[in-house]
């Protein structure tokens, strides 16, 4: 079964505006969950994570919203930029440093 | 400072051959693990390990065996490589939360 779901396989956005990326969860015993851009070969690099005792988290142009009744997660990045047209995956924990599960990655693409 | 390092970066395999991919981190991490990414199936977990002498299993681990002898080093052996082991394979090491990756190998099994 699949815990860690992401729904939108693409999202295509303009320059400036804001991209939202969403996630959603199926095991409550996720407690830590994290946001990883991926560009083409290479690997994952760590953009940003959220406990489950905390519902927003932010850095920079990048924040975390967490919805634990909904079991849903999203990313927002504000103002995209054409840099950030990547991969994104959606990942979670039981507890901090444990086994990662990812979800299928959304094609984030940010045109001038 | 290194990071995750993965060797060999590209490598043919003919079906039913063994191989070692070599995974090494500098940051004195205690958790690492190995994932496969296939298209449309996101990043999925073969085998990790919470320290020197400790691995476990994880989604995928039919056909891979691995070992963690020192903190530093983390293979993943394919024992008799097959077809649907095709794929890209990740190295990542952590201590929490975030793990860090490496630039993966590709594996193609003929």
């Amino acid at each position: 079964d699949q815990q860690v779901k992401q729904n939108s396989p693409s999202l295509s956005v303009q320059e400036g505006r804001i991209s939202i990326l969403n996630c959603d969860y199926t095991n409550s015993m996720f407690d830590y969950f994290l946001w990883y851009k991926k560009y083409p070969a290479e690997g994952p690099t760590f953009l940003i994570s959220i406990s489950s005792i905390k519902d927003k988290n932010e850095d920079g142009r990048f924040t975390v919203f967490l919805n634990k009744s909904a079991k849903h997660l999203s990313l927002h990045i504000v103002p995209s930029q054409p840099g950030d047209s990547a991969v994104y995956f959606c990942a979670a924990a039981e507890t901090s440093g444990s086994r990662l599960t990812f979800g299928e990655g959304t094609q984030l693409t940010v045109n001038p | 400072n290194a990071g995750v390092t993965q060797t060999p970066k590209f490598q043919v395999l003919k079906t039913g051959q063994s191989m070692t991919l070599q995974c090494a981190q500098d940051m004195n991490h205690e958790y690492m693990s190995w994932y496969r990414q296939d298209p449309g199936m996101g990043l999925r977990l073969i085998h990790y390990s919470v320290g020197a002498g400790i691995t476990d299993q994880g989604e995928v681990p039919n056909g891979y065996n691995v070992s963690r002898s020192t903190t530093e080093d983390f293979p993943l052996r394919l024992l008799s490589a097959a077809p649907s082991q095709t794929s890209v394979y990740f190295c990542a090491s952590s201590n929490g939360p975030g793990y860090t990756f490496g630039s993966g190998t590709r594996l193609t099994v003929v």
